[in-house]
């Protein structure tokens, strides 16, 4: 069955600290994985779009690495903000033009603290 | 741009009342999608529209019905609404995946639907 397991499931850090959030996942074919940002009482917003054949990608203080080996992602955060306090949702897509191909993971709540 | 519009933001149902959610995009994107999303779980999609004039079932579609009106507007129906289908309920509208096109999803702000 085609899963995206996310961790931590929530993670507290102080401003101004780095963290890192993973995801795995079964999703297979594959054709690229994506992380969004959900603040409270919004919707979804795109943070990055990898490929298969990407291995990072940066969207200013995030920073998103794949390794389709072992069919891993993380999300790393720099510098942390109170603004960074959300939850990260992990995507895969399955095959190009399956548009119900996308499977989401339950996502990670981070809070950033003063 | 407004993006993608849903209304209402809000409602309370009672149990086999009958309710429409409605979805705009301006971004003359192709496809939109119907999702909810549940504490402890990821978005599950209930329905899609690839394109104006068509529609599919998701994963979760049970219970509910879809109109593509336009290519702007898809409506989501609850004709009896359930408790079960108490959620927070996700417009998003995209331009078809394709190997030039990633696909990328806008969502709209949400829907929170409670069944009394």
């Amino acid at each position: 069955k085609n899963q995206v397991e996310q961790s931590p499931q929530s993670l507290i850090i102080l401003e101004g600290k780095n963290c890192t959030l993973q995801c795995n996942y079964t999703v297979s074919p594959f054709s690229n994985l994506r992380w969004y940002k959900q603040d409270t009482g919004r919707g979804p917003v795109s943070l990055t779009i990898m490929t298969f054949s990407e291995n990072t990608k940066s969207n200013g203080r995030y920073t998103a690495t794949l390794d389709a080996d072992t069919k891993q992602s993380s999300l790393h955060i720099t510098a942390s903000q109170l603004s960074d306090s959300a939850s990260y949702i992990c995507v895969v897509s399955g095959p190009l033009g399956g548009y119900n191909k996308l499977i989401f993971g339950a996502g990670t709540r981070l809070a950033v603290h003063p | 741009n407004a993006g993608v519009t849903q209304t209402p933001k809000f409602q309370v149902l009672k149990t086999g009342q009958s309710m429409t959610l409605q979805c705009a995009q301006d971004m003359n994107h192709n496809s939109m999608y119907w999702y909810r999303q549940d504490p402890g779980m990821g978005l599950r999609l209930i329905y899609y529209s690839a394109s104006e004039g068509t529609t599919d079932k998701g994963e979760v579609p049970n219970g509910y019905n879809v109109s593509r009106l336009n290519k702007r507007e898809f409506s989501l129906r609850l004709e009896s609404a359930a408790p079960s289908q108490t959620s927070v309920y996700f417009c998003a509208s995209s331009e078809p995946p394709s190997a030039l096109n990633t696909g990328e999803l806008f969502f709209g702000e949400g829907s929170r639907l409670t069944v009394l």
